[in-house]
């Protein structure tokens, strides 16, 4: 139980582009997802809490009108990253709390590598 | 000095041995721990959660929790080379907005 998928695994575009990464829960509803970011050999650094219905709560530092996070539903989480630049290549992950008990740990997809030529 | 400390390593050791990994706390609120396995260009993989101080073991697998030494560990026996990975640990408090706090991440290298 508690999966959680990420798409895509990975993603190269030009310079300028805007990318969009999906994060679901499959087998269970999550209220709040959270989206990190990690540079290699590094440990997790939040970006941002993305909560059903309401507007995200962004980490200090990181800019929301770049970061753009939707939470429509109970089970989807989308991050986009609007007018992407070289910086901004990264590794992107995505985690999920299970709906009906806040006490419980959070569940991570797969990442998504971002490569930004 | 940061919320959560953790020997990144790398630590290298032979099949079969037993391994410890450790992370120091400074905040007395936390009351959830959790150890994770990352393999590289992976997500983070839930191995242990434990709530306040005590012991749990889960196959090969053991966590501790000492929160008067402010203190928690991951036992691995009998370590495969397929345990070759980064472990991060993991913890929260019951309050304020449930952050979870990651350490650095150990590497570990378990050697065929």
């Amino acid at each position: 139980g508690a999966v959680v998928s990420q798409h895509p695994s990975w993603v190269i575009c030009k310079s300028g582009t805007s990318v969009k990464i999906e994060c679901r829960s499959l087998d269970f509803q999550a209220t709040t997802m959270f989206w990190y970011r990690q540079f290699p050999k590094q440990s997790l650094m939040l970006m941002a809490t993305s909560n059903e219905g309401s507007k995200a709560t962004y980490e200090q530092g990181v800019e929301k009108d770049k970061f753009l996070i939707n939470h429509a539903s109970l089970t989807l989480s989308t991050l986009t990253v609007t007018s992407a630049h070289p910086e901004d290549s990264s590794f992107y992950i995505c985690s999920a709390r299970v709906l009906w008990d806040s006490n419980q740990p959070q569940h991570f997809g797969d990442g998504t590598r971002l490569s930004i030529l | 000095q940061k919320e959560v400390e953790q020997d990144p390593g790398p630590l290298s050791v032979p099949e079969g041995a037993i391994v410890s990994l450790n992370c120091t706390y400074s905040n007395s609120a936390f009351q959830y721990f959790m150890w994770y396995r990352q393999y590289s260009r992976k997500g983070p993989e839930l191995l242990m959660y434990t709530y306040s101080s005590g012991n749990k073991e889960d196959g090969r697998f053991t966590a501790q929790v000492d929160k008067s030494s402010k203190y928690i560990s991951l036992f691995i026996r009998d370590s495969q080379p397929s345990d070759s990975a980064t472990y991060l640990c993991a913890m929260r408090a019951n309050t304020g907005g449930f952050k979870t706090i990651f350490g650095a991440g150990t590497r570990l290298f378990v050697k065929a």
